[in-house]
């Protein structure tokens, strides 16, 4: 079963504007974490934010955790072509030996030039 | 450092063929895990490793089997494949055994026929 949800499923927007991606998951989680994952590579980590956290910066990345409404935002700052990529978010229910992440669906980005 | 490597990238089985699908970390890292990625359906977890020795299954472990003999290597065998194996398998690896960033490959797709 999918624990996070993102929406929207696709976004289009032209470049310098700003993207921005939720995910909605179900259980209480230990951590979230973004990951991005260009078409036919693999998934690269952007960002982790813990439950004690409400929000995190790196770069032009801004990601928001609300664990009261079970939700986590994930912000682009003015948009690059390169941006255009297929978002993730994946939670971690308690950080045991061995805890899975559990992934979703993903919001595929495209950045027109 | 090569980070994680899969082989092979693509692959053409017909159904009951068994092959096995190589994954190889060089980061010293704990934790390694295979997921497989269809269309609609996120990443899901088949089968992951907290150290040499040590495996257990995922969300959808069956028709898979996995070994870790070495902390480098986490190997992949499909025993008789079949059409519902067609997928996007990706292996990814962290350092710590209960949490942190994934690592992961470049993927292998599998077309069983």
């Amino acid at each position: 079963s999918q624990q996070g949800e993102e929406d929207p499923q696709a976004l289009s927007i032209q470049e310098g504007e700003n993207a921005t991606m939720n995910c909605s998951y179900k259980t209480s989680i230990n951590n979230l974490q973004w990951y991005r994952q260009n078409s036919g590579r693999g998934l690269v980590h952007l960002i982790l934010i813990r439950s004690n956290e409400r929000e995190k910066h790196s770069g032009r990345l801004r990601v928001t955790l609300d664990t009261s409404k079970k939700s986590s935002s994930l912000l682009i700052t003015a948009s690059r072509a390169a941006d255009t990529a297929s978002y993730f978010c994946a939670t971690v229910e308690r950080e045991t030996s061995g805890s899975r992440l559990t992934f979703g669906e993903g919001t595929q980005l495209t950045v027109n030039p | 450092n090569a980070g994680v490597t899969q082989t092979p990238k693509f692959q053409v089985l017909k159904t009951g063929q068994s092959m096995t699908l190589q994954c190889a970390q060089d980061m010293n890292h704990e934790y390694m895990s295979w997921y497989r990625q269809d269309p609609g359906m996120g990443l899901r977890l088949i089968h992951y490793s907290v150290g040499a020795g040590i495996t257990d299954q995922g969300e959808v472990p069956n028709g898979y089997n996995v070994s870790r003999s070495t902390t480098e290597d986490f190997p992949l065998r499909l025993l008789s494949a079949a059409p519902s194996q067609t997928s996007v398998y990706f292996c990814a690896s962290r350092e710590r055994r209960d949490t942190g960033e994934l690592f992961f490959g470049e993927g292998s797709r599998l077309t069983v026929l």
